[in-house]
């Protein structure tokens, strides 16, 4: 069973839009949700993470956005640009560390 | 500080070998965890060492094992390779000090890239 479900797989943004990539999770024991950003032939990288008090975080042009009851959760990328192609990747954990990845989303985003 | 390294970055096998994965955790960081990436599953927990032991494991057969040494480095192995086993194989660090067991933020190595023939 998939623990974290994360949409669309693919998405394609015009230089400047808003990149907008979803997940929902089922376990409400989660309180940590990261997201990660992975170019080819490299690790994920850290992007920016939230924890279930705040309903939104932003860092520079990334924002999280948080829904609780929804047991929902949002990257949005704004004024996307070129270099923002790439995988990325919605997580939650736990009690115990454990982390549950979404399948991903493969962004290009076009000059 | 320099990050998580992974040795080698990129193996070939064929079935029925063994192979063994290094990675080197980010200094001061106690936690060492493994995943499997492949296009059609995304990125799959295998397990995690904390202090030398196995703290959590996911659902993959015994043929994956791993240990941590005491300098915190973990090694991952795989024993009668099916062709299955081919992927990306991550692993991961994180600070994780004694008595604090809540979420903490993990920081991914590059990889090895794993082909089985």
């Amino acid at each position: 069973q998939q623990q974290v479900k994360q949409s669309p797989q693919s998405l394609i943004v015009q230089k400047g839009g808003i990149s907008i990539i979803n997940c929902a999770y089922e376990n409400t024991a989660f309180d940590y949700f990261p997201w990660y950003q992975q170019f080819p032939g490299k690790g994920p990288a850290l992007l920016i993470a939230i924890r279930p008090d705040v309903s939104e975080k932003k860092e520079g042009r990334f924002t999280i956005s948080f829904n609780k009851s929804a047991k929902q959760f949002s990257l949005h990328i704004m004024d996307s640009q070129p270099g923002d192609s790439a995988t990325y990747f919605c997580a939650a954990s736990g009690p115990g560390n454990q982390f549950y990845f979404g399948t991903g989303t493969s962004l290009t985003v076009i000059p | 500080k320099a990050g998580v390294t992974q040795t080698p970055r990129y193996l070939i096998k064929t079935r029925g070998q063994q192979v063994t994965l290094s990675c080197s955790p980010i200094s001061g960081h106690r936690s060492v965890s493994w995943y499997q990436q492949t296009p059609g599953q995304g990125l799959q927990f295998l397990f995690e060492y904390f202090s030398e032991t196995q703290r959590n494991k996911g659902n993959f057969p015994g043929r994956f094992s791993g240990r941590q040494f005491s300098n915190s480095r973990s090694e991952m192995n795989v024993s009668t390779l099916e062709l299955g086993d081919s992927a990306l194989y991550l692993c991961a660090s994180s600070p994780r000090t004694s008595g604090n067991w809540g979420t903490d933020t993990q920081y991914f190595g590059p990889g090895t890239r794993l082909t089985v023939l």
